[in-house]
Formats: structure tokens, C-alpha cells, sequence
């Protein structure tokens, strides 16, 4: 069971919008900056957001990050092909003094 | 261009010990804070532990706390993971990465436990 709760899976068609949930609490989402992480298909997780909505260098503006509270959200508009992913969301725990993923979200392009 | 290269991984029998490596480039490794990351066969990322700049600060996941020491050395750009007492659910790909944020990952190497 992970401290952060994201739906398992989630889908949509080309072009269109998704987003993915990632719920916490105040000793981690609710007072510390949230990360999200892609990971293709047999490779490794790559850094997609930092400190909730920043993007590095190369990741294209499709990708949006937010948080409210106790939870955070990724957005992916224009969704491609090549999106299909499992996507993690990441942050501190103050009290578990830990970082703490999420269980991963399977994204599918239909 | 960053990389971070881990090795040191393999088979190994419940109570044995296996000592990581992750060999880092393309940035000032001493600047930097450094973690290890594992992913058990099928499931989500774990965080396993992290070690600060000059070494002076590490943190460990509970579950291997007393049995993995995370150590650095800045002069040889390098990171290592001792693991010790290892069990069947340490089973799993290893990845080391750069940064506060996790920013660079390398490829893993997989640890797999079993008699």
C-alpha cells in the first residue's frame, strides 16, 4: 500500500486531454513540492515535473503539473502515442522522514 | 551529458551481501545529492536510500534500514550500495540517480535473491 494513491490506470485518445490524480497528506503532499515521473516501457523513470509544475529542459509543454492541498494532478494534452507510460508521482514525507512514491499510473493510448 | 552507470548486481542466496556501484559523469558529482531507487519485478518505484553532497547525511526506507549502507566517494565520482542480510523481497532493478529531485537515472541493475 503507497502512501500516495494514484488511480492504476488511466486512457484516452489521441489529441484528447488526461490527468492523473495523486493523493497524500499533510506530512507529505500538503507541505512539501511534488515530482513526476514517466517511465517508457523497459526503460528507466525519467524526471517529467519538479516542484509541482516545472518542467526540465526537453519535456515538452504538453505535460502540466499542479497541487491543491493534500493532492497533486498531471495533465497531458495532445496525447500521443509514444505518451503511453506508467507515470509516478513522488514527494518528502516529513514524517516518515522518506521519500514516497506513488503506486504508478498505466497510461494507454487507445 | 549526464550518465550514471550502476553494475555490481547478480544472483545471490537469502542472508547474503552484494555491494552496488553507480559510476557517474557529466556533472560535478560532489555538487550533488545521490539516491538509490528499486522497482521489484512488476511492481512501482521504491525509494531505497540518499545520501547528501559530502556524505554527511544518509536516509534509508525502513525496510533496510540496519542491513543497506549508502556511501559516496567524490573523488572517484562513484556511489555504492551495500547490501547486506538480503532477502527474498529485495529482489528487484536498482537505479541510481542525481540530484535533489531525481533529476538523471541511470539504467538499473538487477538484484535478484533466491537459494
Amino acid at each position: 500500500q503507497s502512501v500516495l494513491t494514484q488511480p492504476p490506470s488511466a486512457s484516452g485518445t489521441p489529441g484528447q486531454r488526461v490527468t492523473i490524480s495523486c493523493s497524500g497528506s499533510s506530512s507529505n503532499i500538503g507541505s512539501h513540492n511534488v515530482n513526476w515521473y514517466q517511465q517508457l516501457p523497459g526503460t528507466a523513470p525519467k524526471l517529467l515535473i519538479y516542484s509541482n509544475n516545472q518542467r526540465p529542459s526537453g519535456v515538452p509543454d504538453r505535460f502540466s503539473g499542479s497541487k491543491s492541498g493534500t493532492s497533486a494532478s498531471l495533465a497531458i494534452s495532445g496525447l500521443q502515442s509514444e505518451d503511453e507510460a506508467d507515470f509516478y508521482c513522488a514527494t518528502w514525507d516529513g514524517s516518515l522522514s522518506a521519500w514516497v512514491f506513488g503506486g504508478g499510473t498505466k497510461l494507454t493510448v487507445l | 551529458e549526464v550518465q550514471l552507470v550502476e553494475s555490481g548486481g547478480g544472483l545471490v542466496q537469502p542472508g547474503g551481501s552484494l555491494r552496488l556501484g553507480c559510476a557517474a559523469s557529466g556533472f560535478t558529482f560532489s555538487t550533488y545529492w545521490m539516491t538509490w531507487v528499486r522497482q521489484a519485478p512488476g511492481k512501482g518505484l521504491e525509494w531505497v536510500a540518499s545520501i547528501r553532497q559530502a556524505g554527511s547525511e544518509e536516509n534509508y526506507v525502513d525496510s533496510v534500514k540496519g542491513r543497506f549502507i549508502i556511501s559516496r566517494d567524490n573523488a572517484k565520482n562513484s556511489l555504492y550500495l551495500q547490501m547486506n542480510s538480503l532477502r527474498a523481497e529485495d529482489t528487484a532493478v536498482y537505479y541510481c540517480a542525481s540530484g535533489s529531485q531525481m533529476d538523471f537515472w541511470g539504467q538499473g541493475t538487477p538484484v535478484t535473491v533466491s537459494s
